[in-house]
């Protein structure tokens, strides 16, 4: 297996423009979501999904777009980007939420940065 | 609310114990966990506590809460320089982890 991958690793944007980080798990886990990751501030949820076709807001939901259309993918789109952005956005799944399963299992992180 | 509070830094020897700190405000989580990040990774789960337990031990690592004092301890008998890494403490809320701010563990040799 190779777990949950994270498509890019890096990248840079200009405000205002647009893009989707990508988030893929092998797993058949029913549970996904979406982080970011600031200094001093830990992880905060941004979107989570129990499901195919069912997604719910986070924490931090504004400025973001998410959509389950497959058990294995679950996207995170910016929708006009802004330096608030800038961060490490980490996507977790995990096998249950009805039994919560108490590992998450982590992708390896995209630093995005918004100039 | 939903709050998971930690302090920011710990510096130890190679050897010695170290126990990192957390505390937590919802009483009804169900699990506790302890994740460690190494840098420029992700998140992997080191260990976690049943809310109805009062100490787990799994190895060098030692977890104690008490439920109380909504207070979550990680203690790491004989810490090695691997072991530097980043600390989060985070409380399970209907399915959703909120993590604490982590504290980064500094070993010196």
């Amino acid at each position: 297996n190779a777990g949950v991958t994270q498509t890019p690793k890096f990248q840079v944007l200009k405000t205002g423009q647009s893009m989707t980080l990508q988030c893929a798990q092998d797993m058949n886990h029913e549970y996904m979501s979406w982080y970011r990751q600031d200094p001093g501030m830990g992880l905060r949820l941004i979107h989570y999904s129990v499901g195919a076709g069912i997604t719910d807001q986070g924490e931090v939901p504004n400025g973001y777009n998410v959509s389950r259309s497959t058990t294995e993918d679950f996207p995170l789109r910016l929708l006009s980007a802004a330096p608030s952005q800038t961060s490490v956005y980490f996507c977790a799944s995990s096998y249950s939420m009805r039994r919560f399963s108490y590992e998450q299992y982590f992708g390896p992180g995209t630093r995005l940065t918004v100039t | 609310g939903e709050d998971v509070e930690q302090s920011l830094f710990l510096s130890v020897r190679e050897g010695d114990s170290s126990v990192i700190n957390c505390t937590y405000t919802d009483s009804s989580s169900t699990y506790l966990y302890w994740y460690k990040q190494e840098p420029g990774a992700g998140l992997q789960l080191l260990t976690y506590i049943f809310s109805n337990m009062d100490m787990k031990q799994d190895q060098r690592l030692t977890v104690l809460l008490n439920k109380k004092d909504k207070h979550l301890s990680l203690r790491i008998a004989d810490t090695q320089t691997g072991d530097s890494a980043i600390y989060f403490c985070a409380e399970s809320l209907t399915g959703k982890l909120i993590f604490g701010q982590g504290t980064t563990l500094q070993v010196k040799p």
